[in-house]
């Protein structure tokens, strides 16, 4: 197992356009979270799947923003018409849901976008 | 709604001596999840120590322990013997414990480590 796996590394786009995100989480991991960190501060919660639903949307999510986990594996985040104030680090974690309480999540490297 | 509060900016701490950095909370759920997470320069995110909300014992893992004080809402990083190696972004985070399985981490503590 290689661990959560995000694609891509670096993102350089410019304002107005589209860009996607892909997560591969932990292949017996069946939660799956995005969220957002910008320069010195703490990750933002922005969404969470159980399998393939959907379950928290956070209302920093707005409606140029969207994910999917099709079929409960990997998972994309879509963001529409970039603005600059997008550009931020987007961090993709997943955790088990075993016995234990503790359920740590994992972390990917990261998807930086910087937007133009 | 849920927070959390980290206060220290930034910290100092001298090669060998052992540091404290802050944690408050707040939560109305009598079962939740506490964690503390590092952050190095490279960026990526990594777990230290877990505590549940239900547990009587302080968590400790190797040099990191947890201060838990339920009544204060208070969950402080303990690093014993610091190292060069210590000098990191630190994390507290919460994850609700009913219902929901969301975790909000605070704003973080930047840790210098001083040879």
């Amino acid at each position: 197992d290689t661990g959560v796996s995000q694609d891509p590394r670096h993102k350089i786009t410019k304002r107005g356009q589209n860009v996607t995100f892909r997560c591969d989480p932990i292949s017996e991991h069946n939660r799956l979270y995005w969220y957002r960190q910008t320069l010195g501060q703490g990750p933002e919660f922005l969404t969470y799947f159980q399998n393939e639903a959907q379950l928290e949307k956070s209302r920093l999510l707005s409606d140029r923003f969207s994910a999917e986990r099709p079929k409960g594996s990997f998972s994309t985040l879509e963001i529409q018409r970039t603005e600059q104030g997008d550009s931020a680090m987007y961090l993709c974690a997943s955790t088990g849901t075993g016995s234990s309480g503790a359920n740590v999540l994992t972390f990917g490297a990261g998807s930086r976008l910087t937007v133009l | 709604a849920q927070k959390i509060t980290q206060t220290q900016p930034g910290m100092f701490v001298q090669e060998k001596e052992a540091v404290t950095l802050d944690c408050t909370y707040d939560t109305s759920d009598q079962s939740y999840g506490l964690f503390w997470y590092k952050q190095p320069s490279s960026g990526e995110m990594i777990f230290l120590i877990y505590q549940g909300s239900y547990d009587e014992q302080n968590a400790t893992e190797g040099r990191y322990s947890l201060n838990f004080q339920k009544a204060r809402k208070s969950a402080n990083l303990v690093i014993s013997a610091s190292q060069l190696g210590d000098s990191a972004m630190y994390f507290c985070a919460m994850r609700d414990g009913t219902g929901g399985f969301k975790t909000i981490f605070g704003a973080g503590t930047r840790l210098f480590v001083k040879a």
